[in-house]
């Protein structure tokens, strides 16, 4: 079973400019997160789809940051314009399960987009 | 909202037995997980726990304890390997959702 596909797996950019990440999830799965990690701190979650919808975008810097998984399979993340501050690994994961579902659920994660904004 | 705790970093010898403890204060709880990062790779899946007590799992178990809001992973004859940064990350209310700790970087040494 392929794992969940991530690219660029590497961005440098100047602020003020914009960048896009992709991401291909696991096959059927239809719950797609996307995280940021600042070097040294866990994970923060900042969007999750079931399939083409948003179940959770609270953390998301909505003035900049920007996300969508047209046909439930494939997703982007876009941030426009980037700051300093965005320098940040930029994980996808997915899961099989309706987030429903009080249920065991494993997140599988794809190897990450590291970002440096100059 | 959600608080988890873990230590930064910890520091074990080959062969020995290392306990990294998380404790946590949410405002819901599903189950909390145990995920392995090492360095510039994607996490990766240890263990999960729903119910009080101990998982065990080859090497590596978990426990949990609800009511005091406490997890600890246990590592047992330790390798070289099992360097590496270890997320604790708690599992909400709210579908499967997770929040993580900052994590705590283990170093082992010969």
């Amino acid at each position: 079973e392929a794992g969940v596909a991530q690219s660029p797996r590497y961005k440098i950019i100047e602020k003020r400019q914009s960048v896009a990440f992709w991401c291909n999830p696991i096959s059927g799965h239809a719950t797609l997160y996307w995280y940021q990690q600042i070097l040294g701190q866990g994970p923060k979650l900042l969007i999750q789809f079931q399939n083409n919808g948003v179940v959770d975008d609270s953390q998301l810097p909505k003035d900049r940051f920007s996300a969508e998984r047209l046909k439930g399979v494939d997703s982007t993340l876009k941030i426009q314009p980037a700051k300093l501050e965005d320098s940040a690994v930029y994980l996808c994961a997915s899961s099989s399960l309706d987030p429903g579902l009080a249920v065991y659920n494993e997140q599988f994660f794809g190897p990450g987009t590291r970002l440096t904004v100059l | 909202g959600q608080n988890i705790d873990q230590p930064t970093e910890m520091t074990a010898t080959e062969g020995a037995i290392v306990q990294i403890n998380c404790t946590y204060q949410t405002s819901g709880f599903n189950g909390l997980f145990w995920y392995q990062q090492h360095a510039g790779e994607a996490p990766t899946f240890l263990s999960y726990n729903v119910l009080d007590g101990l998982e065990e799992k080859g090497r590596f178990s978990s426990f949990l304890s609800r009511s005091k809001g406490y997890s600890y992973l246990l590592l047992k004859e330790l390798q070289m390997k099992d360097s590496a940064s270890y997320l604790c990350a708690v599992e909400g209310n709210a579908g499967n959702m997770l929040t993580f700790g900052g994590g705590t970087r283990l170093m082992v040494k010969p």
